[in-house]
């Protein structure tokens, strides 16, 4: 059985350009999420779905950040415009439900030059 | 307030050492999670443990052990003849109703763990 796959695993753009992550979760996990750590920092939550529905976006950190997840199944996280404190690795997560073990893919690393 | 504290920052030890990762938690639940994630250089997240609040037992796997008090609030990790490909990041993680939906985990700061040879 797959994990959570994410792509690109290594994107570096320039400040101001748009980059989109792509996240395909676990077959049959119907939560997916979506994580960053920033350099230096804790792995922070930024949103979670539901099948396709946003259940808690709290975490996104402005509106630059544009999270879907289409017929629920995999997800997308675009950075538009891209500032250079975006840099980072962004991290998608699926469970099966709430409360389960939550399992992550190995990470989208952004660098903003 | 910080939910999950990981007071050991870096831990440097030498191949076959014992040693012990801490994690205190805090939360008001009385149904909550807990989690160990690794994470080698790669810099993927490797899922190592989850462990419920009713369930106090202790668990042994291989090399790896956790020791969960909840009368002292802590989760800790023991690596027994560590290893250097034990090198990682880890994170101990609290999940409750209190969390961001779906139990979405609240993480530590890590711990840094190099074994050297």
């Amino acid at each position: 059985e797959a994990g959570v796959t994410q792509f690109p695993s290594h994107s570096v753009i320039e400040k101001g350009q748009t980059v989109t992550l792509r996240c395909d979760p676990i077959s049959g996990h119907d939560n997916l999420y979506w994580y960053r750590r920033v350099m230096g920092k804790e792995i922070k939550f930024l949103l979670h779905f539901v099948k396709e529905s946003k259940q808690d976006e709290s975490g996104m950190p402005n509106n630059r950040f544009l999270a879907e997840r289409t017929g629920g199944t995999y997800s997308t996280l675009k950075v538009q415009p891209a500032e250079l404190e975006d840099s980072g690795v962004y991290f998608c997560a699926s469970s099966w439900g709430d409360g389960n073990t939550i399992y992550f893919g190995e990470g989208s690393w952004l660098t903003v030059v | 307030a910080q939910k999950v504290t990981q007071a050991q920052t870096e831990i440097s030890v030498v191949e076959k050492e014992d040693v012990t990762l801490d994690c205190v938690y805090e939360t008001r639940d009385t149904t909550y999670y807990l989690f160990w994630y690794k994470q080698p250089p790669s810099g993927e997240l490797v899922f190592l443990i989850r462990r419920n609040s009713f369930d106090e037992q202790n668990e042994i796997s291989g090399r790896y052990s956790w020791n969960f008090q909840k009368s002292t609030s802590s989760f800790n990790f023991t690596i027994t003849a560590s290893q250097v490909v034990d090198s990682a990041v880890y994170f101990c993680a609290l999940s409750d109703s209190n969390s961001n939906s779906g139990y979405a985990l609240n993480f530590g700061k890590g711990t840094s763990l190099l074994v050297t040879p």
